[in-house]
């Protein structure tokens, strides 16, 4: 089965520092993967996911991440943070075909922007 | 624009009550899915059904938990006897087609706190 580890559940930047959060992944397969955004009281925002196109993958409000399929690793980038940035993030990998499609999240990781 | 919605958002069931939560998905979605989310954690797969059809109940807890989707569009889960351990926050998903790669849309979520 798929899993995922995201090291650090809280991650401390300034505004306009480099932001990054780390995930990486266990899987047998070709992983499919994902990173969401969850603001306060609100429900889960996908900011960009990779289906085995381009390794580099943008997605919005300016995150990026990359594929590195020797790593193992899916880490989210954003060059420059906003304090509307503020939230908490969760990487996730999609199962195995032949299963139900659901997806298998990392424990998250809460981004703080200092001014 | 018609995202998911769930309700109620809140709800507060004494120890041992029943609680049924409504998920309506995005219109035409074949694929849905439910999640619990308990604190600090990140979500984790209950059940997923595409169309009217229950393709994978194996995340569900135990035999008090129960989840439909008759007509394939709106779905209620169902908790019977609740227990402490079920407090959590409840999140729906759809998906257009039912693939790995289809990004799922998550609706807000019901907070259910059972004293």
């Amino acid at each position: 089965a798929q899993s995922v580890t995201q090291l650090g559940s809280h991650v401390s930047v300034s505004e306009g520092a480099l932001v990054l959060l780390r995930c990486n992944y266990s899987s047998s397969v070709p992983p499919y993967l994902f990173w969401y955004v969850q603001y306060p009281n609100q429900g889960l925002q996908l900011l960009l996911k990779y289906t085995s196109a381009a390794t580099l993958v943008k997605g919005i409000n300016g995150f990026e991440a990359e594929f590195k399929k020797s790593e193992t690793s899916f880490h989210l980038t954003k060059p420059s943070a906003h304090m509307s940035d503020a939230a908490e993030y969760f990487c996730a990998v999609s199962e195995m075909p032949g299963g139900s499609e659901k997806l298998v999240f990392g424990k998250g990781t809460k981004l703080t922007v200092n001014p | 624009g018609a995202g998911v919605s769930q309700s109620p958002r809140y709800k507060v069931a004494k120890r041992g009550q029943d609680v049924a939560l409504r998920c309506d998905p995005i219109s035409g979605h074949v694929s849905l899915f439910w999640y619990q989310q308990a604190l600090g954690q990140g979500p984790e797969f209950l059940t997923y059904f595409q169309n009217e059809a229950q393709l994978d109940k194996s995340g569900l807890p135990s035999d008090r938990f129960f989840a439909e989707r008759p007509e394939g569009s709106v779905s209620t889960l169902k908790i019977q006897r609740t227990q402490q351990e079920d407090s959590a926050v409840y999140l729906c998903a759809s998906s257009p087609q039912g693939m790995r790669t289809d990004t799922q849309y998550f609706g807000p979520g019901t907070r259910l706190t059972v004293l």
